[in-house]
C-alpha cells in the first residue's frame, strides 16, 4: 500500500529561524512529489513539484529536496516569517495513474507555528 | 480571480438534512477532484471527474454522497441525510491533464452537522 509519512507532526520555532520538514514515502512507481502549504481554513497551495530526475527545487525561501533512492524528501524554510505558520503537506504521485485516486497519496502534514 | 472557487465557504446544518456544495474549477482544467479533510489530517480523496465523466469514486463516498459535473465545467457535491460524522472541510481541486497534473485547490467548504 502506498504511504506518505511526514515528520514532525508539529513544530514551533521562533521568527527568523530556519527549519526542515521531512517526508518519507513508499509510493511506487514514483512519478512526482509535491509540497503544499495550507493555511488554517484554506485549501492547500502548491509550493514545489519535483520529478524523479530532480533533487532540489526552490521557491523563494522554500527549498525542497528529493532523494528518489531512499524515497525521502525534505522542505527547508529559511528565515521563517510569521506568515509561514501553516500546515505543510507532502503529496506523492504514482506513475501512469491516469489522474485518479490511486495516483496521489497525501501525507497528514506538519503543523508549523512561527512565534514572534 | 481565476482560481478554483467553492460555495458556500461555511455550512451549518442539522443532522438528517441534505446539503449541496458547488465548485467552479479553473476554466481550462478538464480534471476535477473532491476531497474531504478533517482536523489534523491530509485531504482524503472522494471522487474524480475528467470532463463530465465521473471516472473514480472512493469507498469513502457512501450512497448518501453524489457528485455531478454535467457540462464538464462546475461540479456539485450533495450529501443526503447528513450525519455528524460528515462534519469536515470539503475541498475541490482542478487540474489540467499534463505529465505533472498539479492540482489547484479551492478554499474549501466547512460543513458542520449539529
Amino acid at each position: 500500500k502506498n504511504q506518505v509519512e511526514q515528520s514532525p507532526q508539529s513544530l514551533i520555532i521562533l521568527e527568523g529561524k530556519n527549519c526542515t520538514l521531512q517526508c518519507n514515502y513508499t509510493v511506487s512507481p514514483f512519478s512526482n512529489l509535491r509540497w503544499y502549504k495550507q493555511d488554517t481554513g484554506r485549501g492547500p497551495v502548491s509550493l514545489t513539484i519535483m520529478t524523479f530526475s530532480e533533487n532540489t527545487k526552490s521557491n523563494g525561501r522554500y527549498t525542497a529536496t528529493l532523494d528518489a533512492d531512499t524515497k525521502q524528501s525534505s522542505l527547508h524554510i529559511t528565515a521563517s516569517q510569521l506568515s509561514d505558520s501553516a500546515s505543510y503537506i507532502c503529496v506523492v504521485s504514482e506513475l501512469n495513474s491516469g489522474g485518479g485516486a490511486d495516483g496521489l497519496t497525501f501525507g497528514k502534514g506538519t503543523h508549523l507555528i512561527i512565534q514572534p | 480571480d481565476t482560481g478554483v472557487s467553492q460555495d458556500p465557504r461555511h455550512k451549518i446544518t442539522k443532522r438528517g438534512q441534505n446539503v449541496t456544495f458547488r465548485c467552479d474549477p479553473i476554466s481550462e482544467h478538464n480534471r476535477l477532484y473532491w476531497y474531504r479533510q478533517t482536523l489534523g489530517q491530509g485531504p482524503e480523496f472522494l471522487t474524480y471527474f475528467q470532463n463530465e465523466a465521473q471516472l473514480e469514486k472512493s469507498r469513502l463516498l457512501s450512497d448518501r454522497f453524489s457528485a455531478e459535473r454535467p457540462k464538464g465545467s462546475f461540479s456539485t457535491l450533495e450529501i443526503q441525510r447528513t450525519e455528524q460524522g460528515d462534519s469536515a472541510m470539503y475541498l475541490c481541486a482542478s487540474a489540467l491533464e499534463t505529465s505533472t497534473d498539479t492540482q489547484y485547490f479551492g478554499p474549501g467548504t466547512r460543513l458542520t452537522v449539529l
